[in-house]
C-alpha cells in the first residue's frame, strides 16, 4: 500500500456541487497537508495541520474546508465547485522534525464543468 | 518578491549532458533545502535534502546550497531519459512549513 493514499483519482463534478476528497496516509506523522497544484503556478498550500486538534489555513483557503477525522486521515472539502477549482490536488504528511521530508500522495484531478 | 524563485523551463537537453536547475530564495532564515522530482501524473518525490550551505552527492546528483547568496542548485550529471520530470525545490525554516518553487520541467532526449 502507499504510504499516502487519495481518493478519488480523478473526479468530474458540477459547479455547485459539494465535493470531498480523502486522504490517508500510513507513515504515523502528526503533520498533514492539502496543496493544488495548476500549470505555472506550482504547488499552492489550501489547508495544513499539525495534529488532531490544530488546522490552519494556507495561502488559498477561501471556497474550500477541511476535517481531520484522524492521525491517518485528512478530507478536504469544496462546498460549492466553481470552474477555477478545476486542478491537480495532493495530500501530503511530514514528520515534525528535521528534515521534515514530506511524503505526497498521486493527487486527485478533479475537474469542475 | 516570491520567497522562492524558480524558472519554469522548459528545459530540453540530449541524454549525457549535464544538466543544472536553479532557485533563489528571499528568507535568510531557510534552513533546510529539498529538491523533489515529479514525474507526470504522480506526486512529486523527496530527491535530496541539505541542511545549511554546502554540497552533497547521490550518485549521479549533487545539490548545492550557497546561503551568502540565497541559490540553491541540482546537477544531474549523465543525464538519462528517465531523468525526464519536473523538478521543484524547496526550502523552509525551524517550524517546517515547506516553500516550494514553481517547478522546472526537464526533457532529456535520447
Amino acid at each position: 500500500d502507499a504510504d499516502v493514499t487519495q481518493t478519488p483519482r480523478n473526479r468530474i463534478t458540477k459547479t455547485g456541487k459539494r465535493i470531498m476528497l480523502e486522504c490517508s496516509q500510513t507513515k504515523g506523522h502528526d503533520r498533514m497537508y492539502w496543496y493544488r497544484q495548476d500549470p505555472g503556478l506550482g504547488l499552492q498550500l489550501i489547508y495544513y495541520s499539525f495534529d488532531v486538534k490544530d488546522i490552519n489555513k494556507g495561502e488559498i483557503s477561501d471556497g474550500y474546508s477541511v476535517s481531520r477525522q484522524a492521525q491517518a486521515k485528512f478530507s478536504l472539502s469544496l462546498e460549492s465547485a466553481i470552474p477555477n477549482q478545476t486542478a491537480l490536488y495532493f495530500c501530503a504528511t511530514s514528520d515534525a522534525r528535521p528534515p521534515y521530508g514530506y511524503t505526497f500522495g498521486s493527487g486527485t484531478r478533479l475537474t469542475v464543468v | 518578491q516570491k520567497e522562492v524563485e524558480q524558472d519554469p523551463g522548459p528545459l530540453s537537453v540530449p541524454e549525457g549532458a549535464i544538466v543544472s536547475l536553479n532557485c533563489t530564495y528571499s528568507n535568510s532564515a531557510f534552513q533546510y533545502f529539498m529538491w523533489y522530482r515529479q514525474y507526470s501524473r504522480k506526486g512529486p518525490e523527496l530527491l535530496m535534502y541539505t541542511y545549511s550551505s554546502g554540497n552533497k552527492e547521490d550518485g549521479r546528483f549533487t545539490a548545492q546550497v550557497d546561503k551568502s547568496s540565497k541559490y540553491i542548485s541540482l546537477f544531474i550529471r549523465d543525464s538519462q531519459p528517465s531523468d525526464s520530470a519536473t523538478y521543484l525545490c524547496a526550502t523552509g525554516g525551524s517550524q517546517g512549513n515547506l516553500i516550494f518553487g514553481k517547478g522546472t520541467k526537464l526533457s532529456v532526449k535520447p
